[in-house]
This record gives C-alpha cells, sequence and structure tokens, in this order.
C-alpha cells in the first residue's frame, strides 16, 4: 500500500539557521511527491513537487526538497529559516491509479527569533 | 482573483441537524475535493468529483453528501449520522493529472 510518513510531529530551529522537514514513503510505482505549507486556520498552499527528472527540486518561498530514491524520502529544506516559515508542513504523494493524494501526518515547524 | 471560497468560516450547530458547507471555485478546475482535518491525524479525503454531476467516496464518506450540479460549486451536507462532526472542512481543486490542489481556507464546524 502506498504511504507517506513524517517522522517528526515538531521540528525547532533558530532563525537564520538551515531547517529540514522529513518525508519518507512507499509507493509500488514511480512516486510523484508534494510538499504543502498551512498557516493556523487556514487552507493549505502548494510549495513544490516532484514528478521526474533533477532530484534537487526548488519551490516557493525559498523552499526546495531533495528526492533519494534509494532511501525513499523527499525531505524538504531551506538554507536559512525565518521566523515566519513558522507554520505546519504537509507531504504528500500521488496513490495510482486513481491520483488521489496521500498525506503525511504534518510536521509543525517552528522557527526561534 | 482567481481560487476558493468557502464559507462560513465558522460554523456551529446543535447535534442532530444536518448543515451544508459551501464551496466554490472559480480556477475552471475540474476536479473537486472535500477533506476533513483533525489534529495530528493530516488529511482525510471525504468525497471527491471529477466532473460535473459525477462524484466518489473518499476514505471516510460516511455521514457525509455531496452534489457536483455546476462545475464551480461542491457543497458539503454534514448529516446527523456523522458520529463525530467537530472538525475542520477543507475544501480543494485541481485541473487534472499531476497538478497541485488549490485549497479554499476551510470551515470549522462546532457540532454540541
Amino acid at each position: 500500500a502506498q504511504s507517506v510518513a513524517q517522522p517528526e510531529d515538531q521540528v525547532n530551529v533558530a532563525e537564520g539557521n538551515p531547517l529540514t522537514v522529513k518525508c519518507t514513503y512507499s509507493v509500488s510505482g514511480n512516486p510523484y511527491l508534494f510538499w504543502y505549507v498551512q498557516y493556523p486556520n487556514r487552507g493549505l498552499q502548494f510549495l513544490l513537487k516532484y514528478i521526474t527528472g533533477d532530484n534537487l527540486v526548488k519551490g516557493s518561498y525559498g523552499f526546495e526538497a531533495e528526492f533519494n530514491k534509494s532511501q525513499t524520502s523527499f525531505h524538504l529544506k531551506k538554507p536559512s529559516a525565518l521566523v515566519s516559515d513558522s507554520a505546519l508542513y504537509f507531504c504528500a504523494v500521488r496513490d495510482l491509479p486513481n491520483y488521489q493524494l496521500i498525506w503525511g501526518a504534518g510536521t509543525k515547524l517552528i522557527i526561534k527569533p | 482573483d482567481g481560487g476558493i471560497t468557502q464559507s462560513p468560516k465558522y460554523l456551529f450547530r446543535k447535534e442532530g441537524q444536518n448543515v451544508t458547507l459551501s464551496c466554490e471555485q472559480n480556477l475552471n478546475h475540474d476536479a473537486m475535493y472535500w477533506y476533513r482535518q483533525d489534529p495530528g491525524q493530516g488529511l482525510r479525503l471525504i468525497y471527491y468529483s471529477q466532473i460535473v454531476n459525477d462524484f466518489q467516496k473518499g476514505d471516510i464518506a460516511e455521514g457525509y453528501s455531496v452534489s457536483r450540479e455546476k462545475k464551480e460549486s461542491f457543497p458539503l451536507t454534514v448529516t446527523s449520522a456523522q458520529k463525530n462532526p467537530t472538525a475542520f472542512y477543507l475544501c480543494a481543486s485541481s485541473s487534472e493529472g499531476y497538478s497541485p490542489l488549490h485549497f479554499g481556507n476551510g470551515t470549522r464546524l462546532t457540532v454540541t
């Protein structure tokens, strides 16, 4: 069965430091992976996706994600964290053949000044 | 601006009452979705529709109903059969294939 795991409920980072939010997946075929961000009491916003091609995917707000097929991971990264990056981050994988998204449980990112 | 509008933002109902959540999009997207979000559980799919007048059950459809009479609209009714309806409900839409989902800002439903 297809699945997504976000092993950390919460990640704490000091402002200006690099950040990583982890995501691992399990799929039977080629993975189609997504990252979304959610601010309090708001809907989710799309950050980036991996369909095929370069393993390093660049997205919105300076975020990027590294696809690693051997480790079945798709970690979200940013070189220098901002306090405004504090939010809930979701990783998702497309479930073939019905194209529905399977969601991780989310990781709360807290950036401290 | 194109987007998805969910209304109302907050909704309060008494137990035993049906309630309908509105979702409208002007993105010209074919597919629309309803998700339920509970703390620590991520998003769970309630219903989705890929075309007008057609919809499919998601993982937790029991106690919910939908309609898709127009491309722009996908209302969700939370019926009295839903045992634990208090939650944050998110509507989303997408064009096709591997396109990302666009989300509304959600409706927080509280049933007492």
